[in-house]
């Protein structure tokens, strides 16, 4: 079945410098989501990818759809200690009209202040 | 608008209980799903709904059954509970129309079983 693997699975960093976390797919994807979720919290969407190629920025945050439509990116600049959170890439499950999502295990983000 | 609720926050079973997992949402969406969450292994889909009355398995429904009589509201029962279904459980909703896969979550029930 599909897969969404993302590296790395944690990260330990300064406050003040950048962060770029992906995510693959063992198969072909036509939306890419990117979500966080604060300690204790459910997760809240970032941003959403629609176009191979396509480039979205949300404030501090940068995500990119892989031209290959297999992997998708996320940068976050100049991290404060609100970054703090796990970071999940997800993607359509199947092709179904349902809006099912499958999601990547994460990479947990820590900011030293 | 409150956007999607859950009840309860936390909760502790002894095997083989069965309790309800409450989640409401006042946005009007038609679609809702619920997913669990474990450490190292991200959000996995145990069911969801595409509307009143239609219910469908996702990615691990053994050991619970949902039921979505109305619009707002989507519970998740655990009929016979089993520490494996120790976790988070998330439910989300989404508009029917605008982005297909953009959902909403709660804040989550945090169930130990013991």
């Amino acid at each position: 079945g599909q897969q969404l693997n993302q590296s790395p699975q944690s990260m330990f960093i300064q406050e003040g410098e950048d962060v770029s976390m992906n995510c693959t797919s063992s198969s072909i994807f036509n939306t890419w989501l990117w979500y966080k979720q604060d300690p204790g919290e459910g997760p809240v969407l970032l941003i959403a990818l629609y176009k191979a190629g396509e480039l979205t920025s949300n404030g501090r945050l940068t995500a990119q759809f892989g031209i290959t439509r297999k992997d998708s990116f996320l940068n976050i600049s100049a991290s404060i200690p609100s970054d703090v959170g796990i970071y999940f890439c997800a993607g359509p499950n199947g092709s179904s009209n349902t809006g099912k999502l499958i999601f990547g295990q994460g990479t947990t983000l820590q900011v030293k202040p | 608008n409150a956007g999607v609720t859950q009840t309860p926050k936390f909760q502790v079973l002894k095997t083989g209980q069965s309790m309800t997992l409450q989640c409401a949402q006042d946005m009007n969406h038609e679609y809702m799903s619920w997913y669990r969450q474990d450490p190292g292994m991200g959000l996995r889909l145990i069911h969801y709904s595409v509307g009143a009355g239609i219910t469908d398995q996702g990615e691990v429904p053994n050991g619970y059954n949902v039921s979505r009589s109305t619009t707002e509201d989507f519970p998740l029962r655990l009929l016979s509970a089993a520490p494996s279904q120790t976790s988070v459980y998330f439910c989300a909703s989404r508009s029917g129309t605008g982005g297909l896969y953009e959902q909403y979550f709660g804040p989550g029930t945090r169930l130990t079983v013991t």
